[in-house]
C-alpha cells in the first residue's frame, strides 16, 4: 500500500480481555517496529523486527505483551489479560532498511475500561 | 544501549522568534540521528535526519540539525518560529551497537508558538 496500515484505529475494550492489533507496512520494507505513546511517556520502544533475524524484543513490558510478523510482512501485536495501565496509542512503523525514514501508521488507540 | 534526552518537555516562542530544541545522545559508536514531528492527533513524519557526511542536516518546512560529536548533541533550529509549527518534536537515534538497531526516541518536546 501507499503507507503503513494500522487496524483497528480505535479499540475499547474491558479489563482482562485479550486484544490483537494489527499492522501493514509498506510494501519491501524489512524492518517493523512496535511504539507506545502514552501522554507525557513519549514513544515506548516494544519490539523490532529486521529481515529474517530474530526479534528485538527488550521493548515488551510483560509477559502479557506478544508480536509476530508473518511471511515478512504483517505484524500482530497481541496483548493478553489487559489491564488499564496498557491504555495508550499503539504505533507501527517500518523502514526500507535500518538507517533509513521510519515511516508511522496512525496507530491504534487501545481504551482498556 | 543508546539513550536519548531532550531537555525540555515543553517549550514556547513567539511567533518569528528562534526556535532551539536540544537532543543529546548517548553513543559509543557514530550513531544515525533523526527529527520527527508530530502534529495534533496525526501521526509522526520525518523533519530531517544524519547518517554520513555533512554535519549541518537542513529539513522540511525550514527545520535545520547540526551534529556536534564533541557535545554528542542533535539540536534542532528554525531561525523564524510560524504558528504552524505548533507541535510535538522527537529526537531518535538508531541503536547500532550490539546487533539490533532499532530506533530509540526521547520524550519528546511540544513547541508553543504564541501570536
Amino acid at each position: 500500500g501507499a503507507g503503513v496500515s494500522q487496524s483497528p484505529s480505535n479499540k475499547v475494550t474491558e479489563k482482562g480481555k485479550d486484544v490483537e492489533l494489527r499492522c501493514d507496512p509498506i510494501s519491501g520494507h524489512t524492518a517493523l517496529y512496535w511504539y507506545r505513546q502514552s501522554l507525557g511517556q513519549g514513544l515506548e520502544f516494544l519490539i523490532y523486527f529486521q529481515g529474517n533475524s530474530a526479534p528485538d524484543k527488550s521493548g515488551l513490558p510483560s509477559d502479557r505483551f506478544s508480536a509476530e510478523r508473518t511471511g515478512g510482512s504483517v505484524s500482530t501485536l497481541t496483548i493478553q489479560r489487559t489491564q488499564q495501565e496498557d491504555s495508550a496509542v499503539y504505533l507501527c512503523a517500518s523502514s526500507e532498511r535500518t538507517g533509513l525514514e521510519a515511516f508511522f501508521g496512525q496507530g491504534t488507540r487501545l481504551t482498556v475500561v | 544501549a543508546q539513550s536519548v534526552t531532550q531537555l525540555g518537555s515543553h517549550v514556547s516562542v513567539s511567533e518569528g522568534a528562534l526556535v532551539l530544541l536540544r537532543c543529546n545522545y548517548s553513543s559509543s559508536v557514530p550513531p544515525y540521528l533523526f527529527w520527527y514531528v508530530q502534529y495534533p492527533n496525526q501521526g509522526l513524519q520525518l523533519l530531517l535526519k544524519y547518517t554520513t557526511g555533512a554535519t549541518l542536516v537542513k529539513g522540511i518546512n525550514g527545520f535545520e540539525a547540526e551534529f556536534k560529536k564533541s557535545e554528542t548533541s542533535f539540536h534542532l533550529t528554525k531561525p523564524s518560529a510560524h504558528m504552524s509549527d505548533a507541535a510535538e518534536y522527537f529526537c531518535a537515534v538508531s541503536d547500532r551497537q550490539g546487533g539490533s538497531e532499532k530506533l530509540v526516541f526521547g520524550k519528546g518536546t511540544k513547541l508553543t508558538v504564541n501570536p
